[in-house]
């Protein structure tokens, strides 16, 4: 069935560093895929979308880009903030499947030091 | 505009008892999903509802527990007998329909079962 991988945490980064966080999925349709963000002691957010292939999702100073050929969605951000230590998820949702229902990864926690 | 609304926030019990989580979805949103989240793990849904339909409640253990959305608006949730395996977070998300819009989440119910 589809799945989603995203790479192990815990990231810890100073200040004002590049952040990449990967993301590869299977899916037997054409997904839409996600980047939600879960701030401690908060839900869940959603942080940026892509619903197409070459299509880039942005939002805070985050990006990411629908790889088809890579079948990636990393997350990338060019100087991160203290502000920005969350746990990260990267999702897909597939009309292929009964329901629209989210496939999460297991999440990345990001922690920013200044 | 108000965002889901879940309730209780935090639920300690111990196993063999029964619990129930309220969900009231965003006014308008047809689709109501109820997300299972274990320590450590990504989301992962047990039932989907569009209005007062069950969409998709393949992954739902129906043995101990049940679902429904009578009205399709607020939906409930009900554990009987709990387990200690059910300690996790009961998160509700809705969306306006079946297609690829956005899913805005609630703040979870946290389950301890002792």
């Amino acid at each position: 069935g589809d799945s989603v991988t995203q790479m192990e945490g815990p990231v810890t980064l100073s200040e004002e560093a590049f952040l990449t966080i990967n993301c590869t999925y299977t899916a037997t349709g054409y997904p839409s895929l996600f980047w939600y963000v879960q701030y401690p002691g908060e839900g869940l957010q959603l942080l940026l979308k892509a619903t197409k292939a070459d299509d880039k999702g942005s939002n805070k100073g985050f990006e990411a880009t629908y790889r088809k050929e890579t079948t990636s969605f990393h997350l990338e951000k060019g100087s991160v903030q203290v502000s920005d230590s969350a746990v990260y998820f990267c999702a897909l949702s597939d009309l292929q499947q009964a329901g629209t229902a989210l496939i999460f990864g297991k999440g990345t926690t990001l922690s920013v030091s200044s | 505009e108000a965002g889901v609304a879940q309730s209780p926030r935090y639920k300690i019990i111990e196993k063999r008892q029964s619990v129930a989580f309220w969900c009231n979805p965003i006014s308008g949103h047809a689709t109501l999903y109820w997300y299972q989240q274990i320590l450590g793990q990504g989301p992962k849904l047990l039932i989907q509802f569009q209005n007062n339909g069950v969409v998709d409640d393949s992954q739902l253990p129906k043995d101990r527990f049940s679902a429904e959305r009578l009205k399709g608006v607020d939906s409930t949730l009900k554990i009987q007998p709990a387990k200690l395996e059910d300690s996790a977070v009961y998160l509700c998300a809705s969306s306006l329909g079946t297609g690829r819009e956005t899913q805005y989440f609630g703040p979870g119910t946290r389950l301890l079962v002792l």
